[in-house]
């Protein structure tokens, strides 16, 4: 059974600081990894993918992936109290859907 | 551009019935996939649909069910409502159903199970 795993935190961070989230998975044969954000009583919202090894950046964010540890993290630049929320790393396994982890709870302290 | 919609928004529903929640995807998107998320926990996969054909199925009973229309819009049915089908329904379009593509989730739909 394919698992994700991530620690759920709280991980409290200083505002302009960097945030690092991070997430591991089980299934080797893995191609392709997702984070969303997911605001209290709200739905995920896809913020990056990324499907090699390396590093992917967008904006404030950027993702890294090492095939080899199965492992893949988020780091959140300048973090701002609006980027307080649960963050949801995925792995797509194609016709099994997205397999999730349970989500780390990111606080930004002002 | 309209993103991912879902109706209803909340609904509360007693054990034993059966429910059905709806779902219209991203235009252009040709694939749909529910997800059952509880409080404290990532979504689950339940369903994915593609082309109106039954691509993938979760760890699901066969309580839950659900079909693609040719306009690609979803509908999930859930039968014989347990306290446990209490949750936070998700439905999420894909331009495809590989694996590479990535999904765009609705709203959801709260279902309360009384």
């Amino acid at each position: 059974q394919k698992e994700v795993e991530q620690n759920s935190g709280p991980l409290s961070v200083p505002e302009g600081a960097i945030a690092s989230l991070n997430c591991t998975y089980s299934d080797r044969g893995s191609q392709s990894f997702f984070w969303y954000r997911q605001y209290s009583g709200k739905s995920p919202e896809l913020i990056m993918s990324i499907y090699s090894n390396g590093d992917k950046e967008d904006g404030r964010f950027t993702a890294q992936l090492n095939k080899a540890s199965q492992y893949v993290s988020l780091l959140i630049r300048d973090s701002q109290p609006s980027d307080s929320a649960t963050y949801l790393c995925a792995v797509n396994g194609g016709a099994d859907g997205l397999t999730f982890g349970k989500g780390t709870h990111l606080i930004i302290q002002p | 551009d309209a993103g991912v919609t879902q109706s209803p928004t909340h609904l509360i529903k007693t054990r034993g019935q059966h429910v059905t929640l709806r779902c219209s995807p991203i235009s252009g998107h040709k694939s749909v996939s529910w997800y059952q998320q509880v409080l404290g926990q990532g979504p689950q996969f339940i369903f994915q649909y593609y082309e109106k054909e039954e691509r993938g199925r979760g760890n699901f009973p066969d309580r839950f069910s659900a079909r693609q229309f040719p306009n690609y819009s979803s509908e999930l049915n859930v039968n014989a409502l347990l306290l446990g089908d209490s949750a936070l329904y998700l439905c999420a379009s894909s331009l495809d159903a590989g694996g590479s593509y990535e999904q765009y989730f609705g709203p959801g739909t709260r279902l309360t199970v009384t």
